[in-house]
C-alpha cells in the first residue's frame, strides 16, 4: 500500500532562518506531488507542484521553493524566513493517471511557526 | 481560476442534529471531491462525485451533485461528536496535462456530545 511520510511534525524557527521540510511516498512510482500551506484550520492554498523530476510549478510568488530531486521525494525550502511564512504545510501526492478526479493523499503536515 | 465558495464556515450542532454544508461555483466542475480534514491532520477524502444529479451514500453521509454540476451539498444524518471536523470541497482544473486540484476555505463543523 502507498504512504506518504512527511517531516517534522512541528518546527518553530527564528525570522531569516532557513527552513527544509521533506516528504516522501512510497508504495507508488511517478505520482505528482504538491506542497499546500493552510492557515489557521482554513482552505489549502497550493503552493507547488510537481509532475516529474526537477519539474517544479509555483502557483503563487513567494518567498518559498520547492525541489524534487527524486521521484518520490519532495522537498520545500526557504532561504530566510518571514514572520508570514508562519503556517500548515501539507504535502500530498495523486497517481499521474492523467484522470480529473484521482484523489489526492496528504501527510499528516508540519506545523511551522516562525518567531 | 474556479472559486469554490463554501457555505457555512463555522457550524455548531448538538448530537442527534441534522445539518446540510454547501459547496458552490460560477463555473461547471469537472468533478468534485469532498474530504474530511481533523486537527492536525492531513485531509482524507470522502468522495467524488462526477455526474450531475449523482448522488452517494456514505453511512450517515449523503453526497449530491447539481445537475448543472456548478453546485454540491453534504448531508449529514444524526451527526455524532466523531464527525466533528474540517469539510472542504476541491475540483480539479487542467494544467500541463495534469489535473491541479483547487479547495474551498471549508465548513468547521463542531457536534458537542
Amino acid at each position: 500500500s502507498q504512504t506518504i511520510h512527511q517531516w517534522p511534525a512541528t518546527l518553530v524557527q527564528p525570522v531569516g532562518s532557513p527552513l527544509s521540510l521533506e516528504c516522501t511516498v512510497e508504495g507508488t512510482s511517478n505520482p505528482n506531488l504538491y506542497w499546500y500551506r493552510q492557515a489557521a484550520g482554513r482552505g489549502l492554498q497550493l503552493l507547488f507542484y510537481s509532475v516529474g523530476i526537477g519539474q517544479i510549478s509555483s502557483e503563487v510568488p513567494q518567498n518559498l521553493s520547492a525541489s524534487r530531486p527524486q521521484d518520490r521525494q519532495f522537498i520545500l525550502s526557504s532561504k530566510k524566513l518571514l514572520l508570514s511564512d508562519s503556517g500548515f504545510y501539507l504535502c500530498a501526492w495523486s497517481p499521474r493517471t492523467g484522470i480529473f478526479n484521482s484523489p489526492l493523499h496528504f501527510g499528516n503536515g508540519t506545523r511551522l511557526t516562525v518567531t | 481560476t474556479q472559486l469554490l465558495e463554501q457555505s457555512p464556515q463555522f457550524l455548531s450542532i448538538q448530537e442527534g442534529e441534522n445539518l446540510t454544508v454547501y459547496c458552490n461555483s460560477s463555473s461547471v466542475f469537472s468533478s468534485l471531491q469532498w474530504y474530511r480534514q481533523e486537527p492536525g491532520e492531513g485531509p482524507v477524502l470522502l468522495v467524488t462525485v462526477v455526474t450531475g444529479g449523482e448522488v452517494k451514500k456514505l453511512k450517515r453521509l449523503t453526497f449530491q451533485f447539481g445537475d448543472a454540476r456548478k453546485d454540491s451539498s453534504l448531508h449529514i444524518t444524526a451527526a455524532q461528536p466523531g464527525d466533528t471536523g474540517l469539510y472542504l470541497c476541491a475540483s480539479s482544473r487542467p494544467s500541463g496535462g495534469s489535473y491541479i486540484p483547487t479547495f474551498g476555505r471549508g465548513t468547521s463543523l463542531i457536534v458537542h456530545p
